[in-house]
């Protein structure tokens, strides 16, 4: 079925490990997003690519880095993983912003 | 700063009640509004956007939300409520390369 896949679906790191999660998406959108959603706080954009061959620091970026692979994929990296960082992550990706988003069923991350 | 709110972190209702989930905005110019729905362990789920027209939209299960412009709201509502409503509603609202979302409500619908 058409949509966004991400992997893995759950994930346990220690403190100071490194991590890199996966998104995939067939729909040839031109942008992807990386979100992480913590209780009480909604959705927060860690990192985000409009299109291509370009990446952007989204309201959250601090302790992640992103790579857009191809149009198809764009994975984000956790370097040093902090306690604070355990949160559920989403991927979404558009074909423009103005028809919404279509997300993958996130990850769900733990940092002891 | 643009910024989308939701006042109530949740809401409760009775099974066949109506309902109504509050969204307001804070952004220039004349942004698309977007509600999505999260169940359990599941990714957001679009409901419905409006982006211009009727100030009233139809979307998926039953759900319509009103733009007020005046007001910068976009409130979510359904005439008669059903127990499977129950999940985390986000208001959403674009802007020219992302949207920012509110920080949800939870919405419980008792038997």
């Amino acid at each position: 079925n058409a949509g966004v896949t991400q992997t893995p679906k759950f994930q346990v790191l220690k403190t100071g490990q490194s991590m890199t999660l996966q998104c995939a998406q067939d729909m040839n959108h031109n942008s992807m997003y990386w979100y992480r959603q913590d209780p009480g706080m909604g959705l927060r954009l860690i990192y985000y690519s409009a299109s291509e061959g370009t990446t952007d620091k989204g309201e959250v970026p601090n302790g992640y880095n992103v790579s857009r692979l191809n149009k198809r994929e764009f994975s984000l990296r956790l370097e040093s993983a902090a306690p604070s960082q355990t949160s559920v992550y989403f991927c979404a990706s558009s074909e423009d912003t103005g028809y919404g988003y279509t997300f993958g069923s996130g990850t769900r991350l733990t940092v002891v | 700063a643009q910024s989308v709110a939701q006042p109530e972190d949740q809401v409760n209702v009775a099974e066949g009640n109506p309902l109504t989930v509050k969204c307001t905005y804070s952004v220039s110019g004349n942004p698309y509004l977007f509600w999505y729905v999260q169940y359990p362990n599941r990714g957001l789920q679009f409901l419905l956007k409006y982006i211009t027209g009727d100030n009233l939209v139809k979307g998926s299960y039953g759900f319509e939300a009103e733009f007020n412009k005046s007001q910068t709201s976009f409130h979510l509502k359904k005439p008669s409520a059903l127990v499977s409503d129950s999940a985390l509603y986000f208001c959403a609202v674009s802007l020219p390369d992302k949207l920012i979302f509110g920080t949800g409500t939870r919405l419980q619908v008792f038997p």
